[in-house]
């Protein structure tokens, strides 16, 4: 069974901290995404990688970045935390195929005081 | 664009009640379709898929089937269960690793 394991389930941090979200996936999946999560908005696409050392865009990436540098490991980097990016956050990883279904990991619920 | 509608929630229903979540797309093309289900406290697993015209794609009691001349993916169960309760998320990717999915419907079984 594929497993995707985010670093932490529960976070809380002050506006204007740096924020690292850790995702770990260990199936040799090529593509790892980071998306968030909100009521009445469902999942949206923060950006996504294809491959070590490389990243795009998803639809919202304004105040984050990302780091891949492991296949295995995806990190989502919230450079100043803002009180809008109180979210849930969950990482998925999928194989090639396009019709590889995402496997996805618990999230990791993030509150900005 | 492309997009996914499914019905709002919350699904109210008494156990063994039958059940549909309607789900409609648009899209380039002949998409591959997804159900997602996100239990309480946790992220979302593959309910079931279909990847091409008139497939069906079943799994644990539910049904979906791909109708290419209404763009639709319906969801179906024929007596649900009180473990059923979970948010539902329509999807679909065509020609791209990047899965668009519906807001989510939640499903509430007393």
């Amino acid at each position: 069974d594929v497993k995707v394991t985010q670093s932490s389930r529960y976070l809380v941090k002050r506006t204007g901290e740096k924020v690292f979200l850790e995702c770990v996936q260990d199936m040799d999946h090529e593509n790892m995404f980071w998306y968030r999560q909100d009521p009445g908005l469902g999942l949206r696409l923060i950006y996504f990688s294809y491959d070590v050392k490389m990243k795009e865009k998803g639809d919202i990436p304004e105040g984050y970045s990302v780091s891949r540098e492991k296949k295995e490991r995806f990190s989502l980097i919230l450079e100043s935390a803002s009180t809008n990016q109180t979210s849930m956050y969950l990482c998925a990883s999928k194989g090639i195929a396009y019709n590889s279904p995402l496997h996805f990991g618990n999230g990791t619920r993030l509150t900005v005081t | 664009g492309d997009s996914v509608t499914q019905m709002e929630g919350p699904v109210t229903l008494s156990e063994e009640a039958f059940l549909t979540i309607n789900c409609t797309y648009t899209a380039t093309g002949y998409p591959s379709l997804f159900w997602y289900v996100q239990y309480p406290g946790e992220g979302l697993q593959l309910l079931l898929k279909a990847t091409k015209a008139d497939d069906k794609g079943s799994n644990k009691g539910f049904e979906a089937t791909y109708r290419k001349e209404t763009t639709s993916f319906h969801l179906e169960k024929g007596s649900v269960q009180v473990s059923d309760s979970a948010v539902y998320f329509c999807a679909h990717s065509y020609n791209t690793d990047k899965l668009i999915f519906g807001t989510g419907t939640r499903l509430q079984v007393f």
